[in-house]
């Protein structure tokens, strides 16, 4: 069966810090790669996506970049945090592009 | 905007009741997905209905697709306390690459 980690998961950092925050999966490959960010009582907004190692599709314009140097890794950075990263940031995978999509357990990070 | 609106946004019943909520969308669709989320946890995918599926069950879930008035339904029976939780339709829009989640509706079950 497929599983997929998240961490950390809970995060507290000051503003300009680095990020790194880290998604694996396990029991499959080449799969399709997210990064959401959730605030606080909202819905999922869609910040990256992979379809393959080194392939990356950036959604909005921000202070992260993401990178997927192998098939079940994907990574969320930042080289100085903004007040306005904190929230909850998903990683999910997916199949294909259409395909339902199973969700990590989330980091939530809070820029202090 | 490409992503759908749930309603209501929090909704409050007694253990043993059915809930109901509602997801509208503006554009047409190849499929429309709903997923449930414990507070400060991931998204658990419920069920998918394609564009071409008019009413689809899994469990204690009903869930129906109306293309001509863009909008589904996700309905709970029989729901426990369990089912607290926030629930969110996800569509996949014509020509789009992704998914867009709605903001979603914070079902509370009183027991």
């Amino acid at each position: 069966s497929q599983t997929i980690h998240q961490w950390p998961a809970t995060l507290v950092q000051p503003v300009g810090s680095p990020l790194s925050l880290e998604c694996t999966v396990e029991g499959t490959s080449n799969p399709n790669l997210y990064w959401y960010r959730q605030a606080a009582g909202r819905g999922l907004q869609l910040l990256f996506y992979s379809v393959g190692i080194g392939q990356i599709s950036s959604e909005v314009p921000q202070n992260l970049s993401a990178s997927r140097p192998q098939d079940r890794q994907f990574i969320l950075s930042s080289k100085k945090l903004l007040l306005s990263d904190s929230g909850f940031y998903l990683c999910a995978w997916s199949w294909r592009r259409r395909d339902e999509q199973y969700f990590g357990p989330g980091t939530r990070l809070t820029v202090t | 905007s490409q992503q759908g609106e749930e309603d209501p946004q929090a909704l409050s019943i007694q253990e043993g009741e059915n809930a109901t909520m509602n997801c509208s969308y503006k554009t047409s669709i190849n499929n429309l997905q709903w997923y449930r989320q414990n507070s400060g946890r991931g998204l658990v995918h419920l069920i998918l209905i394609r564009s071409n599926e008019r009413e689809k069950h899994s469990g204690r879930l009903r869930v129906t697709l109306d293309t001509s008035k863009k909008s589904s339904s996700l309905l709970i029976t029989a729901s426990r306390a369990a089912d607290t939780a926030s629930y969110f339709c996800a569509t996949d829009p014509t020509g789009a690459n992704n998914l867009f989640f709605g903001t979603g509706t914070r079902l509370t079950v009183i027991p």
